[in-house]
């Protein structure tokens, strides 16, 4: 059972645009999101978070946003560069210090 | 800066053989983790630690055991490596006391068991 899905395994843009990637949880209990970046044969790096007491965190080209009664949260590149390209992954927070992580969504920014 | 270091960048083994992966954090964090990523499953959770000598099973702890002996190792253990371990294994860390919930990753290791 998949409490936290990411549905879209890739996704292209043109450098400059926006880039949109999101993630669907189950579980209400959750109260605390991350966002992690992975290049290739490196491990994942924290990019941004969220609590679930707000609806926005904004940390300079990248915006999380969070709409609890969905049960969705979306990551905003703007704007997008060809050195954002890499494996994004959502993660919820799950009993304290762990995490459950989605699938990830390939982002490939082209010049 | 957080440092998570892992034994092996790349390791080949038998099926049947007994794998050891090693991991140390540098940053006295209590909490470290062992995960399995997969295309199209993302990552999955194997086992964790909240301190040494303890241990919990995660998602998918079958086949796996840990050691963690000193607060900055956690051993991952494969007693008898199958095809289907073949894997990318990352090891991370986080502190009870640190931005909540970050955790940092090492560098992963790319297990291929043949």
């Amino acid at each position: 059972d998949q409490q936290v899905k990411q549905n879209s395994p890739s996704l292209s843009v043109q450098e400059g645009r926006i880039s949109i990637l999101n993630c669907d949880y189950t579980n209400s209990m959750f109260d605390y999101f991350l966002w992690y970046k992975k290049y290739p044969a490196e491990g994942p790096t924290f990019l941004i978070s969220i609590s679930s007491i707000k609806d926005k965190n904004e940390d300079g080209r990248f915006t999380v946003f969070l709409n609890k009664s969905a049960k969705h949260l979306s990551l905003h590149i703007v704007p997008s560069q060809p050195g954002d390209s890499a494996v994004y992954f959502c993660a919820a927070d799950y009993q304290g210090g762990k995490l459950i992580f989605g699938q990830g969504t390939e982002l490939s920014v082209k010049p | 800066d957080v440092k998570v270091t892992q034994s092996s960048r790349y390791l080949v083994k038998r099926t049947g053989e007994k794998v050891f992966l090693e991991c140390v954090q540098d940053m006295d964090h209590e909490n470290m983790f062992w995960y399995r990523q997969d295309p199209g499953l993302g990552l999955r959770l194997i086992y964790f630690s909240y301190d040494v000598k303890m241990k919990e099973k995660g998602d998918i702890p079958e086949g796996y055991s840990v050691s963690r002996e000193k607060k900055e190792r956690f051993s991952l253990i494969l007693e008898s490596a199958s095809t289907n371990q073949t894997s990318m294994y990352l090891c991370a860390s986080n502190s009870l006391t640190g931005e909540r919930n970050e955790q940092f990753f090492g560098p992963g290791t790319r297990l291929t068991v043949l």
